[in-house]
């Protein structure tokens, strides 16, 4: 089945820095990959993803890259904000279910000090 | 718009009783999914349904059976609790498979 990794597990970063998440896959017939915020005691929302036939994709101060080749994917965050602290989850299709569900990483908690 | 709606939002149940947890959406969605979620684990997904009428085990099914009722209502039984279902439950919808899924805000369910 898909192992979907991500790290590092926890990362702080200054506000106004950039932080950087990278997920990796297992699956290379994977075609979708979403990344999921969830705030403490929250829903986990989606903030953005991508399909496998797109290189880059970016939402004002979010951007997610993918590199198939090296199967990993990464989330960035320009200009942290206090509000951006939370647990960031990325997920993966992979096609042992014909791509019709996700395998979910087990998280990353960022920390954005004031 | 509600979205997906979860109920009940807690609940603690003692070791071999049985429950039904309950979802609705109300963005006519197609697919529906069963998540839980532990400490350190990510969301791992119990059963899915990826349209009306049909209903598949996810990575950790064992313990659990799931009706889709229509489209609107996935539902998700525990016949008979464990210690090791404690956990919070995520309901979720999405327009199809491989589309974003939204998620209920979960029922955090204790069995003791």
């Amino acid at each position: 089945g898909e192992n979907v990794e991500q790290h590092p597990s926890t990362l702080s970063v200054q506000e106004g820095d950039s932080a950087v998440i990278k997920c990796t896959y297992s699956d290379s017939a994977s075609n979708y990959f979403p990344w999921y915020k969830q705030e403490l005691g929250k829903r986990p929302q989606l903030i953005i993803d991508i399909r496998s036939n797109v290189g880059e994709k970016k939402d004002q101060r979010i951007a997610v890259t993918l590199n198939k080749t090296a199967k990993h994917f990464s989330l960035h965050i320009t200009e942290t904000q206090p509000e951006d602290s939370a647990v960031y989850f990325c997920a993966a299709s992979p096609a042992d279910y014909g791509n019709n569900r996700l395998a979910f990483g087990k998280g990353n908690q960022v920390v954005v000090i004031p | 718009n509600a979205g997906v709606t979860q109920t009940p939002k807690f609940q603690v149940l003692k070791t071999g009783q049985s429950m039904t947890l309950q979802c609705a959406q109300d963005m006519n969605h197609n697919s529906m999914y069963w998540y839980r979620q532990d400490p350190g684990m990510g969301l791992r997904l119990i059963y899915y349904s990826a349209s009306e009428g049909t209903t598949d085990k996810g990575e950790v099914p064992n313990g659990y059976n799931v009706s889709r009722l229509n489209k609107r209502e996935f539902s998700l039984r525990l016949e008979s609790a464990a210690p090791s279902q404690t956990s919070v439950y995520f309901c979720a919808s999405s327009e199809w498979v491989n589309q974003p899924q939204h998620f209920g805000d979960g029922t955090r369910l204790s069995i003791l």
